[in-house]
């Protein structure tokens, strides 16, 4: 079964970090880039980061830039986001999603055909 | 960055009738735009991607149409379980989505 499961969550004060991970099973984990997509409570779904195949290029949302880190190891088939400076604004239900396009080396906009089922990030003194 | 904009923002229907949501992009974005469905405490789930190809076991009755900046998903006769919220996205520059469009049983 294709999946993805995410962890890492939780309570944290503003200004502090959090890793979150993300455990891929059942496809070739280093032949898709990966993406992470946030949520806020209530709101709706807003574009965080991405990361090519081989983890050579990344990508940032301004709102996270210089802030946030994705990795990936896929001797170990996981994602990571390393997540600093949190803001309150930063809290959400954290995503990651494989894109749709198996490609490899370089990262495409791209749709999402598999999702985790989230991780609560809640930033809060 | 692209917007994209979605209406109704609720819409009210009974089950067996037609769903017709729709998702306008502030400049073109070709056909590079997909429909996810999301229920409470779920992740998304794409229906729809390149603006007109169904997902991997996506029911026939969803279906998606347009090309620039005007599109829409079309659920030819609701079920209970496609009581939802729905999401456009686009591909065309970095991923954007759309603010949804609420599902309710009239």
């Amino acid at each position: 079964e294709v999946q993805l499961v995410e962890s890492g969550g939780g309570l944290v004060q503003p200004g502090g970090s959090l890793r979150l991970s993300c455990a891929a099973s059942g496809f070739t984990f280093s032949s898709y880039a990966m993406h992470w997509v946030r949520q806020a409570p209530g709101k709706g779904l807003e574009y965080v980061s991405a990361i090519s195949s081989n983890g050579g290029s990344t990508y940032y949302a301004n709102s996270v830039k210089g802030r946030f880190t994705i990795s990936r190891d896929n001797s170990k088939n996981t994602l990571y986001l390393q997540m600093g400076s949190l803001r309150a604004e930063d809290m959400a239900v954290y995503y990651c999603a494989r894109g749709v396009t198996m490609v490899r080396g370089v990262i495409l906009p791209d749709a999402f055909d598999i999702w985790g089922q989230g991780t609560m990030v809640t930033v809060s003194s | 960055e692209i917007v994209l904009t979605q209406s109704p923002a609720t819409l009210s229907l009974s089950p067996g009738e037609r769903a017709t949501l729709s998702c306008r992009a502030s400049q073109s974005v070709s056909s590079y735009l997909a429909w996810y469905q999301q229920k409470p405490g779920q992740a998304p789930r794409l229906l729809i991607y390149d603006a007109s190809n169904r997902a991997t076991g996506i029911p026939a009755r969803f279906s998606g149409s347009g090309s620039g900046t005007d599109f829409t998903l079309t659920i030819s006769s609701l079920e209970p379980e496609d009581f939802a919220v729905y999401y456009c996205q686009q591909r065309s520059n970095w991923p954007s989505f759309g603010q949804g469009t609420k599902l309710e049983i009239k």
